[in-house]
């Protein structure tokens, strides 16, 4: 089945250590997105890119970081300059089709709390 | 600045009992309006998206409205299966960026 795959479904921090979420999707879509999850807030856009090896900020990305080599893979890292990470992050994907109007697909998430 | 409110916070319903969930926007040139569906520890789902004033769109018991200034999901005889958070998003840019409101959680008792 096509979809998007995130992992792992629950990760802990230390203090002072970078961790990786991953995103994989096979939905062949081009833009994909990262998005942080808090209680009682809206989703906020971390990152996104719009097609491999190019990818821009989003309006809280201080203290993460991506990459974008291939397609199919989008992983977050959430470095230690990131004081509050514990939170649920959401990969999406968007395929082509249409300027910007087809809707965002969403993985199941990764939950991020701090040791 | 691109926003979107969501009202009420909370929805207790008993099972049967139809209500409306508000999405009021202010976006400059609406691109598209999107519902989601939000069950607890998963990812949104894809619901709905509206492109202009006067659109519908049904799938089951839930339908979409959109007017220029707020969307609504009207929910006819809830089950209690329908219990979910409900988000609405807007896109108003070519990026394909989403602005998301806060949500609506629904509750439906039996």
């Amino acid at each position: 089945d096509g979809g998007i795959t995130q992992s792992p479904k629950y990760l802990f921090r230390k203090e002072g250590q970078n961790v990786t979420l991953s995103c994989e999707q096979n939905l062949n879509h081009d833009a994909m997105y990262w998005y942080r999850q808090d209680p009682g807030q809206g989703l906020r856009l971390i990152y996104y890119s719009q097609i491999v090896n190019d990818f821009q900020k989003g309006d809280i990305a201080e203290g993460y970081s991506v990459s974008r080599e291939k397609k199919e893979s989008f992983p977050l890292t959430v470095t230690s300059a990131q004081k509050n990470p514990t939170a649920f992050y959401l990969c999406a994907s968007r395929g082509a089709g249409g300027i910007g109007n087809q809707p965002q697909h969403f993985g199941d998430g990764t939950r991020l709390s701090i040791l | 600045e691109d926003q979107v409110t969501q009202s009420p916070e909370a929805l207790r319903l008993q099972e049967g009992e139809s209500s409306s969930l508000n999405c009021s926007y202010t976006v400059s040139g609406l691109r598209g309006l999107f519902w989601y569906r939000q069950d607890p520890g998963k990812g949104p789902e894809f619901l709905f998206t509206l492109y202009s004033a006067g659109e519908e769109k049904e799938k089951e018991r839930l339908k979409a409205t959109l007017t220029k200034k707020e969307s609504f999901l009207h929910i006819t005889a809830p089950k209690p299966e329908d219990s979910a958070t409900y988000l609405c998003a807007v896109q108003g840019g070519s990026q394909g960026n989403l602005i998301f409101g806060k949500g609506t959680k629904l509750s439906v008792k039996p």
